[in-house]
């Protein structure tokens, strides 16, 4: 069963805009962490942002925010303003503990962001 | 510092032969993964490695598919008998610890099957 839901599988922006990626998750765990990571044309995986579940503060950095909600099992990711460079791939991903051991991320299939100019 | 590194960034083969891909990890890295992804799809987790501990093969899509890791450094995951499918993009990442410690990914390598 997928455990970490994207709905979205593109959405296309103008310079400027602010784009929102939906990130739901599924998991029956109260220890778990959630994590976002981008992927530009380029290829390689870059990390943005990890979040345990014990914390639900939201967060801010530079254009990027975070909006943790446990009782929707969401964890949101926002780009404000957004520019050219950020065209790219995001992958929003769960790290659940499993028998001994916190096992492996289980990603979402990605929002392919598209900002024009 | 240096980052996830990985050899051949692309691999071209014919169907039925087999490959090695190489990642080295960051160094102090315990924790060694390999992921899948196909041409716009997502990450398919494949096995991960952890210090001494046994590899979680859990990922591998078939017998044709084994990684191993010398060391606790270097990683090769092998392709025997190489098919089509099998045409994708491998990543490769490390980690301090195990997840949910954050992964850092390399490059990828990028292989295409004829």
């Amino acid at each position: 069963a997928q455990k970490v839901t994207q709905a979205q599988t593109e959405i296309s922006v103008v310079e400027k805009e602010d784009v929102t990626l939906d990130c739901v998750y599924e998991t029956r765990d109260t220890t778990y962490y959630l994590f976002w990571y981008k992927q530009p044309p380029s290829g390689e995986l870059v990390f943005l942002i990890r979040r345990n579940s014990f914390d639900e503060q939201n967060e801010i950095s530079g254009r990027y925010s975070w909006n943790f909600q446990k009782s929707t099992s969401s964890f949101n990711f926002t780009i404000t303003a957004s520019q050219v460079v950020d065209s790219a791939v995001y992958f929003c991903a769960l790290s659940e503990w499993t028998t001994d051991s916190w096992g492996k991320f289980q990603f979402g299939a990605g929002t392919q962001v598209v900002v024009t100019p | 510092g240096a980052g996830v590194s990985q050899s051949p960034s692309n691999k071209v083969t014919e169907k039925g032969k087999d490959v090695e891909l190489r990642c080295d990890p960051i160094s102090g890295h315990t924790a060694l993964y390999w992921y899948r992804q196909s041409l716009g799809q997502g990450l398919e987790f494949l096995i991960y490695f952890q210090g001494n501990s046994a590899p979680d093969k859990s990922g591998l899509p078939s017998d044709r598919f084994s990684a191993e890791r010398t060391g606790g450094s270097v990683s090769t995951l092998t392709i025997q008998r190489t098919q089509q499918e099998d045409s994708a993009v491998y990543l490769c990442a490390s980690s301090l610890a195990l997840a949910p410690d954050t992964q850092y990914f390399g490059p990828g390598t990028r292989l295409t099957v004829l």
